[in-house]
Formats: structure tokens, C-alpha cells, sequence
């Protein structure tokens, strides 16, 4: 059983459309990381968020991690096919990073 | 830098072999750690490592071994190769450990067992 459940898996959204993903977990997390991922390659950190209840923006990329620290949902404002990939959520415990189970997103023109 | 690189890039074995993939990295990062991603179930850490001499379990570390001898290299031991071992296999280093730092990954090996 994976540790980290993310929602939706699948995510088929038309360009100018917003969309939520969540990572949800029962753990509470030192952190918890986002990564995205192209086919073919390894993932690319997107942000890290720390404290409970922490909000970071990245141009159109709206992070939250939960106040309890258990889970956390990345915002896209105005999907563009750019944003097109695998949203991979990790949060640390003690030395380990464990990964979410993934949500494949495809922004159609 | 070359940042983190794997070797080899694709591999078929046969059942029961065994090989080494190899990992490294020139950031001289004392954190490094070893995933497995099969479709549909996003990457499951093997082992991981601290420092050079220092290596630990993650969730699925059955079937692999692996050494740190030096801090730029992690190689993953697959001892007997399984079916259930196909996977795509991604190597990751960090400054420290996960928590507040960046994980930088090698672009991943390929293997299938038949």
C-alpha cells in the first residue's frame, strides 16, 4: 500500500482550464515535495514546502501543505500544454522520501 | 558538473542473473538513494544512504543490495533477477538528507527480466 495517495491519477484538461491535484496521507511529513516528470527522464523538484499550513507560489503553481502536515494540493491556474506531465508529490520522514502514487496530467491546445 | 549519472541505460536479462547498475555523482552530495517506477504506482525507494559506509533500507529492498564505499558512487546489486524486477530503476543524490533539500536524479535504467 502506498504511503502517499494522490487524486486524480489521470488528469484530461482543455489550455485556460484550472485544476487542483491532492497528496494525502494519515503521516504527518518533516516536508512535502513536488516533482515533475517528463517521459523518458527523472523527476525536476517544483518546490518544497515545510511548515504547516505554508503557501508558495510559483508563477501559475499555487503549493499548500496541510496545517496538520499530512497532505498537501497543488493549484494550476490556466492550464497551457507546457504543463503537460507527471505531478509526483514526496515527503520526507527521518532519511527517507517516499513518493506518491502520481497524477498524469495532459493539457490539450 | 555532470550531476548524476546511470549506467546502463536499457538492459534485458534472463531470469536468475545478476548485475550491478551503476549510479554516480559529482556534487559531492553525502545523501544518495536508489528507486524503482513501475506504471501507476510512482517511485518506491530501495535504499538509500547517507554517507559514504552508511546505507539503509527503504520500502522495497528485497532482492537488491547495495555499498557506499566512496561518496560519489551508489551501485545497486540485483542479486537474482526476477520478473517482478522489471522496472525502471532512478538513482537520486542530495546535499543532506530529503527533508529541506532538492533531489536530483540520473535519468533512469531500464531493465526487463524474462
Amino acid at each position: 500500500t502506498q504511503l502517499l495517495e494522490q487524486s486524480p491519477q489521470f488528469l484530461s484538461i482543455q489550455e485556460g482550464e484550472n485544476l487542483t491535484v491532492y497528496c494525502n496521507s494519515s503521516s504527518v511529513f518533516s516536508s512535502l515535495q513536488w516533482y515533475r516528470q517528463e517521459p523518458g527522464e527523472g523527476p525536476v523538484l517544483l518546490v518544497t514546502v515545510v511548515t504547516g499550513g505554508e503557501v508558495k507560489k510559483l508563477k501559475r503553481l499555487t503549493f499548500q501543505f496541510g496545517d496538520a502536515r499530512k497532505d498537501s494540493s497543488l493549484h494550476i491556474t490556466a492550464a497551457q500544454p507546457g504543463d503537460t506531465g507527471l505531478y509526483l508529490c514526496a515527503g520526507a520522514r527521518a532519511d527517507k522520501l517516499i513518493f506518491g502514487t502520481g497524477t498524469r496530467l495532459q493539457v490539450f491546445p | 558538473n555532470a550531476g548524476v549519472t546511470q549506467t546502463p541505460k536499457f538492459q534485458v536479462l534472463k531470469t536468475g542473473q545478476s548485475m550491478t547498475l551503476q549510479c554516480a555523482q559529482d556534487m559531492n552530495h553525502e545523501y544518495m538513494s536508489w528507486y524503482r517506477q513501475d506504471p501507476g504506482m510512482g517511485l518506491r525507494l530501495i535504499h538509500y544512504s547517507v554517507g559514504a559506509g552508511i546505507t539503509d533500507q527503504g520500502e522495497v529492498p528485497n532482492g537488491y543490495n547495495v555499498s557506499r564505499s566512496t561518496t560519489e558512487d551508489f551501485p545497486l546489486r540485483l542479486l537474482s533477477a526476477a520478473p517482478s524486477q522489471t522496472s525502471v530503476y532512478f538513482c537520486a543524490s542530495s546535499s543532506q538528507g530529503p527533508a529541506y533539500n532538492e533531489q536530483f536524479f540520473g535519468p533512469g535504467t531500464r531493465l526487463t527480466v524474462l
